[in-house]
């Protein structure tokens, strides 16, 4: 079964921008949709957009249009997913989870950690 | 108003059925029914079902899902303290093109 590895976490400044990665450990990566999800300490999940790794096509909720980059290099079966303007309530889990039926496979989480 | 909503909590005895709800609207539930993911306490969520009643291979029938209009339902029968987790549902919604998360509902089993 496939797995989702993710970067290490991740102590950031206001201001400043945070990049995980999310290494999927077979080559059918192009095959599904990589979803990006994040929670806050103590909070519930937050949906923030998905990428498709076939095409590189991205779709992004409106709350994060102007901050999320999302990018795929497919040589290396890997998603990332950038976020620009770092504020204080950024800090989160941030996961990518692969899509057959809905959020199927699920990475580790990434701490982002927006502090000064 | 956009949005799933949950109970934030839920309480049942050990061996019993507990029965979860999520009510959304004809945009995101009613559109193409709804998922459900459980998720322990610093561990990344599991899927249980989706598009209402179909489960991942691996999970066990004690998790069945349903859907009546906009509101969806998660069952659990025979419950174990491992099933004691936060539960959340989600959907699409079709009008914000957006994926929609439940603020999610704690189960405690006693």
């Amino acid at each position: 079964q496939v797995q989702l590895v993710q970067s290490g976490a991740e102590v950031k400044e206001p201001g400043a921008s945070a990049k995980v990665s999310c290494v999927a450990s077979e080559s059918s990566f192009n095959g599904y949709i990589i979803h990006w999800v994040r929670q806050a300490p103590g909070q519930g999940l937050e949906w923030m957009g998905w990428i498709n790794p076939n095409n590189g096509g991205t779709h992004c909720a409106q709350k994060f249009r102007d901050r999320v980059t999302m990018n795929r290099d497919t040589s290396i079966s890997t998603a990332y997913m950038e976020l620009s303007r770092l504020r204080s309530d950024d800090t989160a889990v941030y996961y990518c989870a692969k899509e057959e039926g809905a959020f199927d496979i699920w990475g580790q989480g990434t701490i982002v950690t927006v502090s000064s | 108003q956009a949005g799933l909503t949950q109970p934030p909590s839920v309480s049942k005895d050990l061996r019993q059925t507990a029965t979860l709800t999520c009510t959304g609207s004809t945009n995101d539930v009613g559109y193409q029914g709804a998922a459900w993911l459980q998720q322990h306490q610093g561990h990344p969520p599991k899927l249980l079902s989706y598009r209402d009643n179909n489960r991942p291979s691996g999970i066990s029938e004690r998790f069945s899902a349903s859907r009546s209009r906009n509101t969806a339902s998660l069952t659990i029968t025979g419950l174990q303290p491992e099933d004691e987790a936060d539960y959340y549902c989600s959907a699409w919604d079709n009008t914000l093109g957006a994926w929609l998360f439940g603020g999610g509902t704690k189960l405690t089993v006693l």
